[in-house]
């Protein structure tokens, strides 16, 4: 069976510090990967989207950036965090068919005090 | 890209029939309907999806117009442990728009004692 697996689970980081986010998928091959963040009591805000290695399509400019260096691997990171960047972090995976739905980790609490 | 509107939020009982509607007006013809649910501090979880009519799942049912433009997401008999927000989702990951899956605000459903 299919697992998604994002760590960490909790994160306090600085202003101005950088960022890094994993998510792995086990299980199947060349599945769709996303991120999205959640603002405290705010809904689901898509921030990048892969279809495959190499290949990331950005929904909103900020000071984000994501990589696929491998088929189920994605990451998040940033250079420099801001205050802004607090949120609740995840990662989903869908296969590529018309109705796949997603299914997504379990998220990264990331606090920037 | 399909749009969705729902309400922000709804109160039921225990033991109630809870339907929940979200309105898509200008869905395309290779988008699917999917609907999750969501706890504090936890990653969305699939529910159920339809393409049109009738389905019914060990959890919910999903009832969609012929129109498509709308559908309605029905939980019987409700206990407090369904308490959680519910997101209508409506995109094609396998198609062209493939990764522009981008969630509503949601509805937060309170079930009360």
């Amino acid at each position: 069976s299919q697992t998604i697996h994002q760590w960490p689970a909790t994160l306090v980081q600085p202003v101005g510090s950088p960022l890094s986010l994993e998510c792995t998928v086990e299980g199947t091959s060349n599945p769709n990967l996303y991120w999205y963040r959640q603002a405290a009591g705010r809904g689901l805000q898509l921030l990048f989207y892969s279809v495959g290695i190499g290949q990331i399509s950005s929904e909103v400019p900020q000071n984000l950036s994501a990589s696929r260096p491998q088929d189920r691997q994605f990451i998040l990171s940033s250079k420099k965090l801001l205050l802004s960047d607090s949120g609740f972090y995840l990662c989903a995976w869908s296969v590529h068919s018309y109705n796949s739905p997603l299914h997504f980790g379990n998220g990264t609490r990331l606090t920037v005090t | 890209l399909a749009k969705t509107t729902q309400p922000i939020s709804m109160d039921s009982y225990e033991g109630q029939e809870v339907n929940i509607t979200c309105s898509h007006n200008n869905i395309a013809t290779n988008d699917y309907i999917t609907w999750y649910q969501q706890f504090p501090s936890q990653g969305p979880r699939f529910i159920i999806q339809g393409y049109k009519t009738k389905v019914t799942n060990e959890v919910a049912s999903l009832f969609i117009p012929a129109d498509r433009k709308s559908s309605t997401l029905s939980l019987p008999r409700v206990s407090l442990s369904d308490t959680a927000v519910y997101y209508c989702l409506v995109g094609a990951p396998g198609s062209s728009n493939t990764g522009k899956l981008i969630f509503g605000q949601g509805t937060t459903l309170q079930v009360k004692p």
